[in-house]
């Protein structure tokens, strides 16, 4: 892994309750992403930052919302989980291109957290 | 339309043949085309990207890529079943940031 990490790795919630997942970078990268993974749909984006307290929202952010005060963190926050956010959240980085042009917004994956809401 | 389609398989090669995963895409400006690997119940692996028209090889893995045809494959030659995963094709636009995923092809390599 990336110098990435996920807080909580499991959770198993009620409905109508607030989750909070953890991101956490070591690599120092510009971009952060929030995804989930459901069967049938692949990996969709919920929200994703380009800097500090700079976000934007993904194809699926309803019910969600996103919070970075440093770069090295990335919150994403479900406010009143529902049992249709049961589902597999990735946290990604990325960075800009070098400046030769060369390589640039490959997307790195943390571990994962499998959220459950019953 | 997806934006991204791949054929989501099941995909079963014989070990030692070459493993053939294709994906389209829709948006003609796209600029960036990666492939990741993901074994059940783990996070998407990075192991390939491409940039220009024609073919990149590392190892035993080669990503070919044809912008006229809107289209971008991997090739995994002497497959092994450790290769044996989801394989997620991902495209970037152009003056973007984000990826647009495929839902996978599942690739089961036989002993």
């Amino acid at each position: 892994d990336a110098g990435i990490t996920q807080s909580p790795r499991h959770k198993v919630t009620e409905t109508g309750t607030p989750v909070t997942l953890r991101c956490h970078q070591t690599e120092n990268h510009r971009y952060m992403y929030w995804y989930r993974q459901d069967p049938g749909h692949g990996l969709r984006l919920i929200h994703y930052s380009y800097g500090v307290k700079d976000t934007d929202k993904g194809e699926v952010s309803d019910g969600y919302s996103v919070s970075r005060s440093k770069t090295e963190d990335f919150l994403l926050t479900l406010e009143s989980a529902t049992s249709s956010q049961t589902s597999v959240y990735f946290c990604a980085i990325s960075e800009s291109p070098t400046l030769s042009g060369i390589g640039g917004y490959e997307q790195y994956f943390g571990p994962g957290t499998r959220l459950t809401v019953t | 339309q997806k934006e991204v389609e791949q054929n989501s398989g099941p995909l079963s090669v014989p070990e030692g043949a070459i493993a053939s995963l294709n994906c389209t895409y829709s948006d003609r400006g796209s600029q960036s085309f990666f492939w990741y690997r993901q074994y059940s119940g783990k996070s998407p692996e990075l192991i390939m990207f491409i940039y220009s028209n024609g073919d990149k090889e590392d190892g035993r893995f080669t990503a070919q890529l044809n912008k006229a045809s809107q289209y971008v494959s991997l090739l995994i030659r002497d497959s092994q079943p450790s290769d044996s995963a989801t394989y997620l094709c991902a495209v970037r636009g152009f003056g973007n940031e984000k990826l647009t995923f495929g839902t996978g092809t599942r690739l089961t390599i036989i002993p």
